[in-house]
């Protein structure tokens, strides 16, 4: 089974501050993990990935995430929020050895980054 | 590259009638795609799985009679909703994975929000 906890409904940081949004998987073998950001009735858009190799991943906007084995983590990290970094952001695990291409998401958390 | 098309985006329908939403890869083949309900502020549910060429496998609890699913092309899956009723009104999200690309990210389309009256 693979399943993602986002343990905070909500983050709510100044703009110029750190943003961290927190997340944690389980999984039974190696983890590909992922985040995604999801605006007001729009679709989800891909951030970042971590497959295999560095456990610091970069991606888009300035986000990046750091994979932690030991704790089954996969935070989601930006050095300075933005306004429009306020959106919905989820965190979503796949197992390969499934042998399938499901997503397991977690419940989402709510970035509100005030001016 | 790898955009995914829903249409349409948004759809008011009345009860009792029947709502077929698209879901198109622009620039890749996609023999598996998936379909996804997420209410308000909430995690996107695992609706089912669409295979090119054979039939949907769809997650527990989820009734296939009532959702219908076709991927009759590498590029195009169907989700109908027969006979909607206003509990049926919901954000509807699809996702597709390319074809071949077994590490990849999924990519997802802009949803389509149906409000059945």
């Amino acid at each position: 089974a693979q399943s993602v906890a986002q343990p905070e409904d909500q983050v709510n940081v100044a703009e110029g501050n750190p943003l961290t949004v927190k997340c944690t998987y389980s999984v039974s073998g190696n983890p590909y993990l992922f985040w995604y950001v999801q605006y007001p009735n729009r679709g989800l858009q891909f951030l970042l990935k971590y497959i295999t190799g560095d456990n610091l991943v970069k991606g888009s906007y300035g986000f990046e995430a750091e994979f932690n084995k030991s704790q089954t983590s996969f935070h989601l990290k930006k050095p300075s929020a933005l306004v429009s970094d306020s959106a919905l952001y989820f965190c979503a695990v796949r197992d390969p050895s499934l042998g399938d291409y499901k997503l397991s998401f977690g419940a989402g958390t709510t970035v509100t980054v005030r001016a | 590259g790898a955009v995914v098309s829903q249409h349409p985006s948004w759809v008011i329908c009345k009860s009792g009638t029947s709502v077929k939403i698209e879901c198109r890869s622009l620039d890749f083949q996609a023999t598996t795609m998936f379909w996804y309900r997420q209410f308000p502020k909430q995690s996107l549910m695992l609706m089912a799985t669409s295979n090119e060429g054979s039939k949907a496998t769809y997650e527990q609890g989820v009734e296939k009679d009532k959702f219908l699913i076709n991927h009759a092309s590498l590029t195009l899956s169907t989700l109908t909703v027969t006979s909607a009723h206003p509990e049926d009104s919901s954000f509807y999200i699809c996702s597709a994975n390319p074809t071949g690309k077994a590490t990849g990210e999924l990519f997802f389309g802009e949803g389509s929000r149906l409000t059945v009256l």
